[in-house]
């Protein structure tokens, strides 16, 4: 079955560093998404992608998280100056068709830890 | 996307069903249900989902009340493995890519031996 692929599974870095989290979404899937989970709290939507554009973001996602799909394969989270609170697990998600009977599918996470 | 309930935490013995409850009294017509979970530590997982009439797949069991004001997954043996946070999303038409699904606390399932 096909899934969602998520490198690296971790991630150490100093605070201020940028990080690049990798994302290969499903092949034939048009919308990809991040989100994130802080330890011990909910999954929040960080942004969707759809047609090389960005189609929604939230509060979140401040001017320091940039995506690109810089090739057909993947989906990328930058975030460029890595504060301590950035320390979360980084889902990626990819959704077929913009239909209300069409699934998400979420990727295994890359967790994280700013120091 | 209307608001979900859900007990914050169930357990079950191994082998036994669970049934994990969700009340979406505010649901709309044209949207659905969904169920996914998150063992720790990984991403959500889909499970199941529905409209109106009762759904079952190899994982589970959807059943919605014909009000369609609130539904119930069943996992009909549930394992160990099945210990993770079970969460009901209620989701309608989605344009441009931007339904966004919203994750409560869900309910947290404890299946022990």
């Amino acid at each position: 079955e096909p899934e969602v692929t998520q490198t690296p599974s971790h991630q150490v870095t100093q605070m201020g560093q940028e990080v690049i989290l990798r994302c290969v979404p499903i092949s034939n899937h048009l919308y990809f998404y991040w989100y994130r989970q802080i330890l011990g709290q909910k999954v929040e939507f960080l942004v969707s992608f759809y047609n090389n554009e960005i189609s929604e973001k939230s509060e979140i996602f401040d001017d320091q998280f940039s995506v690109e799909r810089p090739d057909g394969s993947n989906f990328t989270l930058k975030i460029r100056s890595t504060k301590l609170e950035d320390s979360a697990m980084y889902f990626c998600a990819s959704l077929l068709l913009a239909g209300a009977q069409e699934t998400q599918y979420f990727g295994p996470g890359t967790r994280l830890l700013v120091l | 996307d209307a608001k979900t309930t859900q007990p914050t935490s169930m357990d079950c013995a191994e082998g036994r069903a669970a049934n994990l409850p969700c009340n979406h009294s505010t649901i709309s017509g044209n949207e659905y249900v969904y169920w996914y979970r998150q063992i720790h530590s990984q991403g959500p997982q889909y499970i199941i989902h529905g409209l109106k009439n009762n759904e079952t797949n190899e994982m589970a069991s959807l059943i919605i009340t014909e009000d369609r004001k609130s539904s119930t997954l069943i996992l009909p043996h549930a394992t160990l493995r099945d210990t993770a946070v079970y969460y009901c999303i209620v989701r309608g038409l989605a344009s441009g890519g931007s339904y966004i699904p919203t994750f409560g606390r869900g309910t947290s399932l404890i299946v022990h031996p």
